[in-house]
């Protein structure tokens, strides 16, 4: 089944360790998001990449980056991440046209000790 | 910039009933889709149901139908025979036909319980 994949669904990292979460995907959707989720709140858009351009929320921390490496693969990178930075990251897909959804993965929850 | 609202942080319902979610948005804009996502915990987001706003007739898939209300700028979500597997988040979202990057912009969330 075409999906959106993220790896890991839990990763802890230390204060101020960098750190990647990944996603991938089977859809050959040309948009990808990255979303960053706090308990009982709604996503909160992050970036996108529409195609290989990269568009940036304007109230996303510099600590965020995000690269697409190819149509399949968006990768978040945090650079130093804080307490403040636990949260559970969405990655999701939509293709081009008018009417297109957005599929979500899975999600990865992140903790910082 | 486009907002969505939903009012009911909480929403209880028993098994077989039925029950209303509500969402109103803001948009100066006449071309758009709204959309009801889905999240159960500790599991992804899921589309429920779609409404273009070009379209008079309400969207319904199966036990799910909206109440779209152009004008009242109100796109309420009904669960008819609720079921135990309802019980999730549901967020509503906006989206604006203009929106090369199909981005959403969600209300806040309706927490629903279904009770046995």
């Amino acid at each position: 089944d075409a999906m959106v994949i993220q790896n890991p669904r839990y990763q802890v990292t230390q204060f101020g360790k960098p750190v990647t979460l990944s996603c991938s995907q089977t859809l050959n959707h040309n948009v990808m998001y990255w979303y960053q989720q706090k308990s009982s709140q709604a996503p909160k858009l992050l970036f996108h990449y529409y195609d290989k351009d990269f568009n940036n929320e304007a109230d996303t921390p510099d600590n965020f980056q995000s690269r697409r490496p190819n149509t399949s693969f968006c990768f978040l990178d945090i650079r130093s991440p804080g307490l403040g930075d636990a949260a559970m990251y969405l990655c999701a897909t939509s293709g081009p046209g008018r009417k297109e959804e957005q599929y979500f993965g899975p999600g990865t929850r992140l903790t910082v000790t | 910039a486009q907002t969505v609202t939903q009012s009911q942080p909480e929403m209880s319902v028993q098994e077989a009933e039925t029950v209303t979610l509500s969402c109103t948005y803001d948009t100066s804009e006449s071309d758009y889709y709204l959309f009801w996502y889905k999240q159960p915990p500790s599991r992804q987001m899921i589309l429920v149901i779609r409404q273009e706003a070009y379209k008079q007739q309400n969207a319904t898939e199966n036990r799910f139908s909206v109440n779209f209300q152009k004008a009242a700028k109100s796109f309420s979500l009904k669960i008819s025979d609720s079921q135990l597997g309802d019980a999730a988040m549901y967020f509503c979202a906006y989206r604006s036909a203009l929106n090369a990057g199909n981005m959403l912009t969600f209300g806040g969330g309706t927490r629903l319980m279904v009770k046995p």
